[in-house]
């Protein structure tokens, strides 16, 4: 199976101020088509995971401009331009690549 | 808009059958795949399996194979999970989700695990 690995595992960051998590894969995760499926998933407290980024760097539909991921083969990162009080939670990747598709252990998000 | 409504949460003992089940609405269904993750208390997401859209393949983690089968009903665009010989570490929220992609998710099924 292809690890996924998160750092740092928990962030706080002051209001206002960039975030960066990285996410490693333990083989690459680019596919025969050409595409890299690796996502990025927000996972507030009490909520469902919700989907903000597929395919290294496209931003799903009213995922607010701030979240940026970037990366290849296998070393990718999810960046928060400017944290909010709302982006609290637990931040996951996951590849998309090879079946049995896996997830990274996830980030906690807190603010300072 | 898209939405996957799961059944309520259910209470199991060890060794007992649970089925979830999984509605899809505001997309045709038939378009998409099913996915299933699961997340045990206070840890993180963990992949079940899927079942294609156009043929019914099923595609499951090895972890869980011969003791799960997922299951899809067009007509009433329902798809089912049922996971056999539960034991108490299967407790877990259950999440059915659109597709491989898992672009849209459920509210979560909590399925309990105890004697």
């Amino acid at each position: 199976d292809v690890v996924m690995t998160q750092s740092p595992l928990s962030l706080s960051v002051t209001l206002g101020q960039p975030a960066s998590i990285s996410c490693r894969s333990s083989q690459s995760l680019l596919y025969s088509d050409g595409n890299t499926y690796l996502s990025w998933f927000q996972q507030r407290p009490g909520q469902s995971p919700r989907r903000l980024i597929y395919e290294v760097s496209h931003r799903d539909s009213r995922v607010p401009d701030r979240f940026s991921g970037s990366g290849s083969g296998s070393d990718f990162t999810l960046k928060i331009s400017r944290v909010e009080a709302e982006d609290v939670g637990v931040y996951y990747c996951m590849q998309g690549t090879q079946w049995p598709y896996t997830f990274g252990q996830g980030t906690k998000l807190e603010i300072k | 808009q898209i939405q996957l409504v799961q059944s309520g949460a259910e209470m199991k003992k060890p060794g007992a059958s649970v089925r979830v089940s999984c509605k899809g609405s505001g997309y045709t269904f038939s378009n998409y795949a099913i996915s299933w993750v699961r997340q045990a208390p206070g840890q993180g997401l963990e992949w079940i399996g899927w079942i294609s859209d156009s043929n019914s393949n099923t595609y499951y983690s090895q972890k869980f194979q011969g003791r799960v089968t997922m299951t899809t009903d067009a007509f009433t665009t329902t798809a089912y999970m049922e996971v056999r010989s539960l034991r108490s570490d299967d407790t877990a929220v259950y999440y059915c989700a659109r597709g491989v992609a898992v672009d849209h998710w459920g509210q979560g099924t909590l399925v309990t695990v105890s004697s």
